[in-house]
């Protein structure tokens, strides 16, 4: 079966700090992955999605920045965090139809 | 260009009454139709999906959807609510051929004792 993981769960940060949060995907091949970030726990907003190796479209021109090293790999990154930039950061992967999340990590921008 | 929403931000229903989370959609074209719950602090969930035939749908932990496209509606209901349903729950929305979902802004919905 399928699993999908991101790390870290929780993170606090300064301004002006760099970030780096990780994706995996266990049990698919090639999957279509997605990078999207939920503030106040409510709506969801698409932030990267990837259909392949380095292969990156951005929904939301802003402080972030996303790769695909590799197949099952996703990494959102930042120079330089903003306050703005806190929140609840969810990675999921698509197969044929329905997309599946992953835990979630939970940034706070000090 | 493809919508969704979720007219109510908040639903209160009394455990072991029925419960239904509204949810309509513009898209143009086909749309395929998913519902998800988050509980505290967690990822999305799947709980089920609407892509073609019965309009009916059945899900994850007893939950059902019905598609109704003259309405462009896909309300989630299940019979008997219990208080470990209480949640937030989202509707969305993909077109054929779109790798995206569009997501509506969610409904928190609360199971009274």
């Amino acid at each position: 079966s399928q699993t999908i993981h991101q790390w870290p769960a929780t993170l606090v940060q300064p301004v002006g700090s760099p970030l780096s949060l990780e994706c995996t995907v266990e049990g698919t091949s090639n999957p279509n992955l997605y990078w999207y970030r939920q503030a106040a726990g409510r709506g969801l907003q698409l932030l990267f999605y990837s259909v392949g190796i380095g292969q990156i479209s951005s929904e939301v021109p802003q402080n972030l920045s996303a790769s695909r090293p590799q197949d099952r790999q996703f990494i959102l990154s930042s120079k330089k965090l903003l306050l703005s930039d806190s929140g609840f950061y969810l990675c999921a992967w698509s197969g044929w139809a329905e997309q599946y999340f992953g835990p979630g990590t939970r940034l706070t921008v000090t | 260009a493809q919508s969704v929403a979720q007219p109510e931000d908040q639903v209160n229903v009394a455990e072991g009454n029925p419960l239904t989370v509204k949810c309509t959609y513009s898209v143009s074209g086909n749309p395929y139709l998913f519902w998800y719950v988050q509980y505290p602090n967690r990822g999305l969930q799947f709980l089920l999906k609407y892509i073609t035939g019965d309009n009916l749908v059945k899900g994850s932990y007893g939950f059902e959807a019905e598609f109704n496209k003259s309405q462009t509606s896909f309300h989630l209901k299940k019979p008997s609510a219990l208080v470990s349903d209480s949640a937030l729950y989202f509707c969305a929305v993909r077109v054929t051929g779109a790798n995206n979902l569009f997501f509506g802004t969610g409904t928190r919905l609360t199971v009274i004792p």
